[in-house]
């Protein structure tokens, strides 16, 4: 099975705090995702990276910053948390190409973050 | 305009009952693939099922159907004999190679099913 892993369930940080969150793929998957996801808004691409050192801006990625120094390990960062940015926030990975070509996204668990 | 569309923001039932929820899509390219998620409280998305745009034969799963129809665009999900373990928000997404965010995917707003004993 492909297991999506975020480190943390549930974080509480303060305005102006620099948060990592932390999520790792033990399927060899090529691309990896992060999400966010508010009432309404739906799911929402902040980031995605199609390879080690890779990255691309998703729809939202003002705020924030990743980093993939590792094929299974991808990273959200929030440079200055803002209390806007309280949200839950998915990992995902899948198989190399573009995902318009069908591959598969799996998702971790979540990370619910509050900001204060 | 949406190009997923899920219309049932919530959907309430009494177990037992079947349930479906809807799923209707637009674009414009001729290879493409649909998906369903369930999102249980505890968060995390459980991929469902993916079928791609030239298969048009309905899948059944144990309690899960759906039924594809590209004439109506159409990628609907039946649960049948629903239980309380059913209660989830469910996701519908396309993927398609000339639209969507920069990862090709467009997902629905959800459609919140409730399961009651």
């Amino acid at each position: 099975d492909v297991k999506v892993t975020q480190s943390s369930r549930y974080l509480v940080k303060r305005t102006g705090e620099k948060v990592f969150l932390e999520c790792v793929q033990d399927m060899d998957h090529e691309n990896m995702f992060w999400y966010r996801q508010d009432p309404g808004l739906g799911l929402r691409l902040i980031y995605f990276s199609y390879d080690v050192k890779m990255k691309e801006k998703g729809d939202i990625p003002e705020g924030y910053s990743v980093s993939r120094e590792k094929k299974e390990r991808f990273s959200l960062i929030l440079e200055s948390a803002s209390t806007n940015q309280t949200s839950m926030y998915l990992c995902a990975s899948s198989l190399s190409g573009f995902v318009g070509r069908g591959n598969t996204i799996y998702f971790g668990e979540g990370s619910w973050l509050t900001v204060v | 305009a949406q190009k997923v569309t899920q219309a049932q923001t919530e959907i309430s039932v009494v177990e037992k009952e079947d349930v479906t929820l809807d799923c209707v899509y637009e674009t414009r390219d001729t290879t493409y693939y649909l998906f369903w998620y369930k999102q249980p409280p505890s968060g995390e998305l459980v991929f469902l099922i993916r079928r791609n745009s030239f298969d048009e034969q309905n899948e059944i799963s144990g309690r899960y159907s759906w039924n594809f129809q590209k004439s109506t665009s159409s990628f609907n999900f039946t649960i049948t004999a629903s239980q309380v373990v059913d209660s989830a928000v469910y996701f519908c997404a396309l993927s398609e190679n000339s639209g969507g965010g920069a990862d090709g995917l467009t997902f629905g707003k959800g459609t919140h099913l409730i399961i009651q004993p």
